[in-house]
């Protein structure tokens, strides 16, 4: 089974802070995505990544960036973390695109 | 840029009874439209799926139906169970079809 694992299930960081949200799976997918996920909102794309080292912009990019170094990795950064940058974030792969997207359990992360 | 709208926000059935999830998206080049299942405490998993050269689509319980020219897309859950109590999220393929656009959710609660 593919396995998508993000680092942590629970964050609590202060406003001002730099934050890292870290994915890892486990199945050599070229396509990596990241979303954040608010109740009565849905599912938003923050950033996705075809290829690493490259890198598109969603439709919610400000206020963060991401890093792809190595395939298996696709990284989430919180430059300085805001309180409304609360929420729960959700990495995801897939093989082929759009098809068939994996995702991690989610990071809820909390900024006070 | 593309926008999924979802209906209803809320769904309770009692078991036995079938349950149905209305989903429009606004860009006509959308060709790829999947449904999530997200359970409590995890990521969002594929249930099915539909590409726009398709107008339905079955999977033992679950379906799924097209209609290009009203661009709108439908689940409908049969003989539904405790176990499909959950939140259903419809997706369109945006962005050039490099991303997913998803729908708000629907939490679908069935009671035996």
């Amino acid at each position: 089974d593919v396995k998508v694992t993000q680092s942590s299930r629970y964050l609590v960081k202060r406003t001002g802070e730099k934050v890292f949200l870290e994915c890892v799976q486990d199945m050599d997918h070229e396509n990596m995505f990241w979303y954040r996920q608010d109740p009565g909102l849905g599912l938003r794309l923050i950033y996705f990544s075809y290829d690493v080292k490259m890198k598109e912009k969603g439709d919610i990019p400000e206020g963060y960036s991401v890093s792809r170094e190595k395939k298996e990795r696709f990284s989430l950064i919180l430059e300085s973390a805001s309180t409304n940058q609360t929420s729960m974030y959700l990495c995801a792969s897939s093989l082929l695109g759009l098809e068939k997207l994996f995702f991690g359990s989610g990071t809820q992360l909390s900024v006070l | 840029g593309e926008n999924v709208e979802q209906h209803p926000s809320t769904l309770s059935v009692q078991e036995g009874d079938s349950a149905v999830i209305k989903c429009t998206y606004s860009d006509s080049a959308s060709n790829y439209f999947p449904w999530y299942k997200q359970e409590l405490g995890k990521g969002p998993q594929l249930i099915i799926d539909i590409r726009s050269n398709v107008g339905e689509k079955k999977d033992q319980r679950i379906a799924v139906t097209l209609n290009k020219t009203a661009k709108h897309f439908s689940l409908h859950i049969t003989e539904t169970q405790p176990e499909d109590s959950a939140v259903y999220f419809c997706a369109a393929s945006g962005q050039a079809g490099t991303a997913l656009i998803f729908g708000k959710g629907t939490t679908l609660s069935v009671s035996s």
